[in-house]
């Protein structure tokens, strides 16, 4: 199987606390992408990175991308109650999108 | 308008039934996508439409069977289903660039279904 590995399987934080989350993959990719799951329904996409680039922000999430070591990273500052879903990493190339086996968060109020 | 419209939101059928579920999107995407997506596990791709061609079929068991009647719509057949097909199958739209090396999904909610 090409899916990738996410770790923690399970975090769980204070609300106000920053929440890092790791993906490693195996094959070479076009980009990695995030993704946000609440509650086993559709998942939204959070935000991509090209295989050439190594960190990218968008509003409280940050992402960094290691080629040479196939990993990469999501860091939620200053998180919230709402944050509370399964987060999965996804890598993609040539057309074929796999995700990662996710990481369950729970931010507690 | 961003939204992929996923129908039934629920199914439930037996071994001998025939289903189909539907997916629509408005955005004009070119890419189409089927998932299947067991309990506390992640989506798995089954196929994938470009301009209406099936492009990746992820060795799927005959007994799931898409169709694109064109680029707004993804329907997938489904017929003598076992038990262990029970799942949320989660339909996603893209606009893919090439250039840029963009390929964001833009998932529906997704159809339960169950097979008695």
């Amino acid at each position: 199987s090409q899916q990738g590995e996410e770790d923690p399987q399970a975090l769980s934080i204070q609300e106000g606390e920053n929440a890092t989350m790791n993906c490693s993959y195996k094959t070479s990719i076009n980009n990695l992408q995030w993704y946000r799951q609440n509650s086993g329904r559709g998942l939204v996409h959070l935000i991509l990175i090209r295989s050439n680039e190594r960190e990218k922000h968008s509003g409280r999430l940050r992402v960094t991308l290691d080629t040479s070591k196939k990993s990469s990273s999501l860091l939620i500052t200053a998180s919230r109650a709402a944050d509370t879903a399964s987060y999965f990493c996804a890598t993609e190339r040539y057309q074929k999108v796999t995700f990662g086996t996710g990481t369950k968060l729970q931010v507690i109020p | 308008d961003t939204e992929v419209t996923q129908t039934p939101k629920h199914l439930v059928m037996g071994m001998t039934n025939k289903k189909s579920l539907k997916c629509e999107q408005h955005m004009g995407h070119r890419a189409m996508y089927w998932y299947k997506q067991k309990a506390k596990k992640p989506p798995e791709l089954m196929f994938v439409y470009s301009y209406e061609k099936l492009s990746i079929n992820e060795s799927v068991p005959s007994r799931f069977s898409p169709e694109c009647p064109n680029s707004s719509l993804l329907n997938l057949h489904l017929h003598a289903l076992q038990p262990e097909d029970s799942a949320l199958y989660l339909c996603a739209s893209s606009q893919e660039d090439l250039w840029l090396a963009k390929n964001i999904q833009y998932f529906g909610a997704g159809t339960r279904l169950s097979v008695l």
